[in-house]
């Protein structure tokens, strides 16, 4: 099947500090999502990515579709405190949502005080 | 708009017990999602809802299976619980268009099977 593979697996920052993170896939998707998700609770839906190469931002976070469809990274700009978390990226590969997101094992943001 | 509503957030079964869970979606979306997530194999698909049909499957045994009721209210049942089943059990709900393909999930139940 299909599998993303998202890295890093976990990061140590300061707050302030730029962050970057990136999902791979083996496959093609037609959409790529980011999600966040705190302890206890569900994913949160950051930033949609509908077509190849299509840069949007959300406040600090900017995300981008990768021109070859087979990857997507996410950005997040001057860190504070309640960007910690951990963030997924999820594909899907048919467009009309018949299929379910296939999801990276997540990057854990970390910010040392 | 109310969120993605799961009932209940906290679930303790015992092994061979089974157990049903509740998921309300956004009004006005009709598709429904399930997703299993744990610490070891991340978030899996379960299974896809839309007006009142399963759509898609995620690669589970028979034991889970689902629903979905016409005022696109869902759940989703575990027979026969296994330890491995323990889990947060998301649900997520999406307009379901070709323009917007947006999943957005609940807070989940936390099963635990002793």
């Amino acid at each position: 099947g299909q599998q993303l593979n998202q890295s890093p697996q976990s990061m140590f920052i300061q707050e302030g500090e730029d962050v970057s993170m990136n999902c791979t896939s083996s496959s093609i998707f037609n959409t790529w999502l980011w999600y966040k998700q705190d302890p206890g609770e569900g994913p949160v839906l950051l930033i949609a990515l509908y077509k190849a190469g299509e840069l949007t931002s959300n406040g600090r976070l900017t995300a981008q579709f990768g021109i070859t469809r087979k990857d997507s990274f996410l950005n997040i700009s001057a860190s504070i405190p309640s960007d910690v978390g951990i963030y997924f990226c999820a594909g899907q590969d048919s467009g009309g949502g018949a299929d379910g997101l296939t999801f990276g094992k997540g990057t854990h943001l970390i910010i040392q005080p | 708009k109310a969120g993605v509503t799961q009932t209940p957030r906290y679930l303790i079964k015992t092994r061979g017990q089974q157990v049903t869970l509740s998921c309300s979606p956004i009004s006005g979306h009709r598709s429904v999602s399930w997703y299993q997530q744990t610490p070891g194999q991340g978030l899996q698909f379960l299974f896809e809802y839309f007006s009142e049909t399963q759509r898609n499957k995620g690669n589970f045994p028979g034991r889970f299976s689902g629903r979905q009721f016409s005022n696109s209210r869902s759940e989703m049942n575990v027979s026969t619980l296994e330890l491995g089943d323990s889990a947060l059990y998301l649900c997520a709900s999406s307009l379901l268009s070709r323009e917007v393909n947006e999943q957005f999930f609940g807070p989940g139940t936390r099963l635990t099977v002793l």
